[in-house]
């Protein structure tokens, strides 16, 4: 019973930046908004986390609506390398911090 | 960031046989393990979550005795798939946390593939 809703897939031009939507609209409070990706036949690969602030770091920026109910996972210079299944999360702080996926957003970055 | 591994990465095994998987924290230590089992085109499915040193708490439908989790140091847990079959054919993920606080990240291991003949 993932609480995140992705497109379920996108395609981006190499080299443009790619903006992954993520609709949390039920989210608590002290719960944070995880993103992680998955390259075929390999575990997920933790991206970048957030609670309210945008964040950045060397993958990627994330940036938080103010309500906290969207978020937007953005990769700034999409590379072939960067096409894969991209998940966001939103923990569960108060079950022993699970995360449950979703079904993700297929991003595939085209020559 | 940090390192989690799993053995073996993959490995075929005939019906009714059991197969422990190992999964490894490599430069930290964790508080908990998370295992994880993906079928062709689906999404991650969590298995179970194990704290060291105490029982795993199994998701709703995860037979316990089927799947059997070992947490025994704060680098090491083991899920052992009991009498195999080929419904039990899957990719099987594991997951490390370092910290306790609802902001600690967790790191997932590449995966192992299980094929069940």
């Amino acid at each position: 019973d993932a609480k995140t809703t992705q497109p379920p897939s996108m395609d981006c031009a190499e080299g443009r930046a790619a903006n992954l939507p993520c609709n949390h609209s039920t989210i608590s409070g002290n719960e944070y908004v995880y993103w992680y990706r998955q390259i075929h036949s390999q575990g997920p690969q933790y991206i970048i986390h957030g609670l309210k602030n945008n964040e950045t770091n060397e993958m990627a920026s994330l940036i938080i609506t103010e309500d906290r109910k969207s978020s937007t996972l953005i990769l700034p210079h999409a590379t072939l390398r960067d096409t894969a299944v991209y998940y966001c999360i939103v923990r569960r702080s108060n079950t022993g911090n699970q995360f449950y996926f979703g079904t993700g957003t297929s991003l595939t970055v085209i020559p | 960031g940090a390192v989690v591994s799993q053995h073996p990465s993959w490995v075929i095994c005939k019906s009714g046989t059991s197969v422990k998987i190992e999964c490894r924290s490599l430069d930290f230590q964790a508080t908990t393990m998370f295992w994880y089992r993906q079928f062709p085109k689906q999404s991650l499915m969590l298995m179970a979550t194990s704290n060291e040193g105490s029982k795993a708490t199994y998701e709703q439908g995860v037979e316990k005795d089927k799947f059997l989790i070992n947490h025994a140091s704060l680098t090491l847990s083991t899920l052992t798939v009991t009498s195999a079959h080929p419904e039990d054919s899957s990719f099987y993920i594991c997951s490390a946390r370092a910290g306790t606080t609802s902001s600690d990240t967790q790191y997932f291991g590449p995966g192992t593939r299980l094929t069940v003949l």
